[in-house]
């Protein structure tokens, strides 16, 4: 299986906030990575898709960058809605697989 | 707007059959491939297995000895079996859409315990 890492795994920030969030992939996953928000109770929410291409009506606040086996997910000027937990996800190589996620809190 | 319906028990015996079905409303069922995926509690995301309209399956290692995913496309509906249930298969359970996962269903909580 791909090994997806985040880093950190909790990150302490405030309103108004740059934060990047990184995601390394054990092998070389091209671009098939994903990105998505998830809220305590809810299901998760995908915020961006190969990697840079954001998903519709998702904030532009957002955005994805990476190739091969790194890839960041940068948040500028953090909001209150988005304090939550972030997790990446690998989609070339079955089993597809999820790092182990990653919450921004205040 | 596409949107996932899923149900199913939420409270079950070890060893017994988790049972839980995903229907698909709007858009079209054929054009993609749908997951299953859980989540136990305060933990991360296991991805549980996928299938396509025509019953093409892939399933994780892990787990697929205990899983079956199959659907039926007259009613755009597929489902998860998972057999012989312990206490580390509680977790909430979710249905999604596609590779990226870009629409999910509200997620069914299921329990384990004797």
């Amino acid at each position: 299986d791909i090994q997806m890492t985040q880093s950190p795994s909790t990150l302490s920030a405030s309103v108004g906030d740059r934060v990047t969030i990184t995601c390394r992939a054990s092998q070389n996953i091209n671009r098939y990575l994903a990105w998505f928000q998830q809220k305590p109770g809810r299901a998760p929410k995908l915020l961006i898709y190969k990697a840079s291409s954001l998903e519709d009506e998702v904030p532009s606040r957002f955005s994805g960058r990476g190739s091969g086996t790194e890839f960041t997910l940068t948040i500028i000027s953090l909001q209150p809605d988005d304090f939550a937990t972030y997790y990446c996800q690998q989609y070339i190589t079955y089993p597809w697989t999820f790092g182990q996620g990653t919450k921004v809190e205040i | 707007q596409v949107q996932l319906q899923q149900w199913g028990a939420g409270q079950l015996k070890p060893s017994e059959t988790l049972s839980l079905t995903c229907a698909v409303s709007g858009g079209s069922f054929t054009d993609y491939y749908w997951n299953w995926i859980r989540q136990p509690p305060g933990k991360g995301l296991e991805w549980i297995g996928q299938i396509h309209h025509s019953g093409v399956t892939y399933y994780n290692p892990s787990l697929k000895s205990r899983v079956t995913i199959f659907v039926d496309p007259s009613k755009r509906q597929f489902s998860l079996r998972m057999t012989s249930v312990t206490a580390a298969d509680t977790a909430t359970y979710f249905c999604a859409r596609e590779n990226w996962l870009d629409v999910w269903g509200q997620g069914t909580t299921v329990t384990v315990s004797s």
